[in-house]
């Protein structure tokens, strides 16, 4: 069946630093690749997208590039801020059924 | 707001009573998905909707948990005789999508808290 994995979490970083979450998947098919971000006492949001192989989802400073040979979708910031202090999950979508399979989530802390 | 309305917010119950948690989706979208989220874990689905019609509930854990969408918008999740185990974050998302057209995002609720004791 369809999986997500993430690595192992949490992660603390001083701001303005890079920031790399990686995210590899299982799929039947062709999936769509999201990654949604819960920030403390909200719901989840969908930071970024992407649809087809090699297509690169970008929204709010944050990049994921899909690569269908390595099976990836990793979140990468160059310069994170402690307002992105939130929880991230990497998920997957497959038309023929349209239920979003996630990740664990990572916790990221950003300090001053 | 005309965002995913959950209610309540949260719910405390003890065991073996039964609940019932309420979504509200946006206005207009045709699908509607329950999904579950335990403490330090992802979502995972339950069940979805297209319009009124129930088209997928392989998520459901048990027969204790039922769900409908009788007019094609308001949806309810029951669950009957609580078990402990059933204790989670309960997610309603909805989407313009159909199935099968994946480019639409889900957006989701702030989820109900379930605690049962």
């Amino acid at each position: 069946g369809d999986s997500v994995t993430q690595m192992e979490g949490p992660v603390t970083l001083s701001e303005e630093a890079f920031l790399t979450i990686n995210c590899t998947y299982t799929a039947t098919g062709y999936p769509s690749l999201f990654w949604y971000v819960q920030y403390p006492g909200e719901g989840l949001q969908l930071l970024l997208k992407a649809t087809k192989a090699d297509d690169k989802g970008s929204n709010k400073g944050f990049e994921a590039t899909y690569r269908k040979e390595t099976t990836s979708f990793h979140l990468e910031k160059g310069s994170v801020q402690v307002s992105d202090s939130a929880v991230y999950f990497c998920a997957l979508l497959t038309g023929a059924n349209s239920k979003l399979t996630f990740g664990k989530g990572i916790t990221l802390s950003v300090r001053p | 707001g005309a965002g995913v309305s959950q209610s309540p917010r949260y719910k405390v119950a003890k065991r073996g009573q039964d609940v019932a948690l309420r979504c509200d989706p946006i206005s207009g979208h045709v699908s509607l998905f329950w999904y579950q989220q335990a403490l330090g874990q992802g979502p995972e689905f339950l069940t979805y909707f297209q319009n009124e019609a129930q088209l997928d509930k392989s998520g459901l854990p048990s027969d204790r948990f039922f769900a409908e969408r009788p007019e094609g918008s308001v949806s309810t999740l029951k669950i009957q005789r609580t078990q402990q185990e059933d204790s989670a974050v309960y997610l309603c998302a909805s989407s313009l999508a159909r199935a099968g057209v994946s480019n639409q995002p889900q957006h989701f609720g702030d989820g109900t808290r379930l605690s049962i004791l």
